[in-house]
Parts: structure tokens; C-alpha cells; sequence
């Protein structure tokens, strides 16, 4: 059975939109929940989120976790085309194993 | 800043090779993980060590093995590749949290396909 569930799975915008990235979890023994941004390489580390409610901000990218509810989003406001990559929610367990969800690809035309 | 190398980034084997991807960090770091990624599926845990000579199984440790004979040096071992672990094979470290803030830094990746 999934324990991170990503949607949407893609999505295409135009710069200057804001899209919103959701990720639902299911897990025993949660730490953490983490976002990755993924270009052609390895994932880069976004966000860490362990508190509910609790907004977290990077410029344009911002994302909150509700741990009553099991999950996050990744908002990005006023898109640019090197926004486009593949964005990861993880969900970390307390022996700090991570699961990962299957992503959402985001593709930002100029 | 932290440093995760992969030995290849790209690697070609036949069916049936044994096949090592190395994976090497210079951060001190306890724990490393490896996974592999493919279109639709995201990142999955295959093995993960918490120490030398540790390991523990992931997802989907079926057709592969580990090795962690020094600290900085986790190793994934193929003992028979075949046709459907041709992916992308991803590595990485994190040392034991003292503060919450830490997380896995991510190698290169090494693509592997297999004929």
C-alpha cells in the first residue's frame, strides 16, 4: 500500500501562476515530513515540516503540515520556467527511513 | 558543505553480471540509504545502514545486497542483474540527528541499464 500519495501526478502553468502541490501520508511512527525539488540530477532539499500549522517560507515556495489530517502542501507563487522540475514529498519514520511519494512533475511555459 | 559521490553516473551490464554501485560520503555520516527511482513510482528504499556492518531492508530488497564495511563507504550490490533493474539508482547520508534541521543529502545518481 502507498504511504505518500502525491497529486497531482503533473501539471502545466504559465509563469506568474501559483500552484499548489498536495501530499497525503500514512506512517506509524512519523518525524517528519520532507519536500524535494528534482531537476535533471539528484533531489535538493526544500522543506523539513515536524510541527503542525506551522508555515514554512523559502521566497516564492512555502509549505504546511497537518498532522491530524495527514498532509501537506507546496505552494509556488508567481512561477518562473526554472520552477519546472519534478517535486518530491517524503515522509520520514523515527529510524529515520524515508518514503517517498511518486511525485509531481510541474512545467512552467514563458 | 556535504559531499555524496556516486561511481558511475552511467553504467551498462548484461543480464546476469554482478554488478557493485559505490556510493561515498566525507561527512561523517551514520546513516546511508539507497534507492532506486523510476518514472511514476518516485524513490524507493531498497537497503539502509545505520552503522558499519549494519543493515536493514527497505521496500524492495529482493535481487539486491549491501555492504558497509567502513563508515563512509555504503555499497549495492546486484548479484545477478537483470532486464527490470534497469533504473536510476540513488544514494544517500545523514548523520544521526542532533537537531531537527538535518536531512539526507542525495549523490549524483548512477543510471544503470541492463541488456
Amino acid at each position: 500500500e502507498d504511504k505518500v500519495v502525491q497529486s497531482p501526478l503533473s501539471l502545466v502553468v504559465h509563469e506568474g501562476d501559483t500552484v499548489t502541490l498536495n501530499c497525503s501520508y500514512e506512517v506509524t511512527n512519523f518525524r517528519s515530513l520532507l519536500w524535494y525539488k528534482q531537476e535533471k540530477k539528484a533531489p535538493t532539499f526544500l522543506f523539513m515540516l515536524t510541527s503542525s500549522g506551522i508555515e514554512k517560507k523559502s521566497g516564492r515556495l512555502s509549505s504546511i503540515l497537518d498532522k491530524k489530517e495527514l498532509f501537506s502542501i507546496l505552494n509556488i507563487t508567481a512561477t518562473q520556467t526554472g520552477d519546472s522540475a519534478i517535486y518530491l514529498c517524503a515522509v520520514e519514520e523515527v529510524d529515520y527511513k524515508l518514503s517517498f511519494g511518486a511525485g509531481t512533475t510541474v512545467t512552467v511555459r514563458a | 558543505d556535504v559531499k555524496v559521490t556516486q561511481s558511475s553516473r552511467y553504467l551498462v551490464k548484461r543480464t546476469g553480471e554482478k554488478v557493485f554501485l559505490e556510493c561515498v560520503q566525507d561527512m561523517d555520516h551514520e546513516n546511508m540509504f539507497w534507492y532506486r527511482q523510476d518514472p511514476g513510482l518516485g524513490l524507493r528504499l531498497i537497503y539502509f545502514s545505520y552503522d558499519v556492518k549494519m543493515k536493514e531492508k527497505g521496500d524492495i530488497p529482493e535481487g539486491y545486497s549491501v555492504s558497509r564495511e567502513k563508515k563512509e563507504r555504503f555499497s549495492l550490490i546486484l548479484e545477478s542483474a537483470s532486464t527490470n533493474q534497469t533504473s536510476m539508482y540513488l544514494c544517500a547520508s545523514i548523520q544521526v540527528r542532533a537537531r531537527a534541521t538535518d536531512t539526507q543529502y542525495f549523490g549524483p545518481g548512477t543510471r544503470l541499464t541492463v541488456l
